[in-house]
């Protein structure tokens, strides 16, 4: 299986701040990543989907990019709505799998 | 907006079985993959498997001998059967639909179902 992993597992930040989670996998993805976010105890939602694409109602200050085996989830001015746990999900090679998270919480 | 609901015991024996349902309102189930997602107490999500609303299925290997996935598309439901469940297979079980064409990505998702595996 394609092994995904998340850098840094955790980060404190402030609002407003510009954050990045890095999501490595272990084998070239060609850009099969999806973000989700995860409130507590809450499903996760999809935030974007083939590396960059913005899932609809999704405000604008999440970004994705990357390529290869590296992608980054870019939240551009952290509101307090944001404060979660974020995971990355490869779909390029059977079976799916996730990353093990980064949670963001506040400083 | 669909939306999806998961239901089922809460609590299963080891060496038992699990069965879960998933009831999906306020569209169709037709024309969509179906998947099941467990999130481990540490928080790891892992992909079970899905079925297509024609009834084909795929499952993830590491769990695919003890697993079966159906549909019944007269009730928009969709069913996950684990047998054999053991301590490890504890965790909040999440419906979401899935889809999957060109890439695959779960765009709607159930609240999730907390099972625990215990004597």
């Amino acid at each position: 299986d394609i092994q995904m992993t998340q850098s840094p597992s955790s980060l404190s930040a402030s609002i407003g701040d510009r954050v990045s989670i890095s999501c490595r996998a272990s084998q070239t993805i060609g850009g099969y990543v999806n973000w989700y976010q995860q409130q507590t105890g809450k499903a996760p939602k999809l935030l974007i989907y083939a590396a960059s694409t913005l899932q609809s109602g999704v405000p604008s200050r999440f970004s994705g990019s990357g390529s290869g085996t590296d992608y980054t989830l870019t939240i551009s001015s952290l509101q307090p709505e944001d404060f979660a746990t974020y995971f990355c999900q490869q779909s390029h090679t059977f079976p799916d799998t996730f990353g093990q998270g980064t949670r963001v919480d506040i400083k | 907006q669909v939306h999806l609901q998961e239901s089922g015991p809460r609590l299963v024996k080891p060496s038992e079985t699990l069965s879960l349902t998933c009831t999906i309102s306020g569209g169709s189930l037709n024309n969509y993959y179906w998947s099941w997602i467990r999130q481990s107490p540490g928080g790891r999500l892992e992909w079970i498997g899905y079925v297509y609303s024609s009834g084909s299925t795929r499952y993830n290997p590491a769990l695919e001998s003890r697993v079966t996935i159906s549909v019944d598309t007269a009730r928009n439901q969709i069913y996950l059967t684990l047998r054999s469940v053991a301590a490890t297979d504890s965790a909040v079980y999440f419906c979401a639909r899935d889809r999957r064409r060109f890439t695959a990505y779960f765009d709607s998702w159930g609240q999730g179902t907390l099972v625990a595996v215990s004597s």
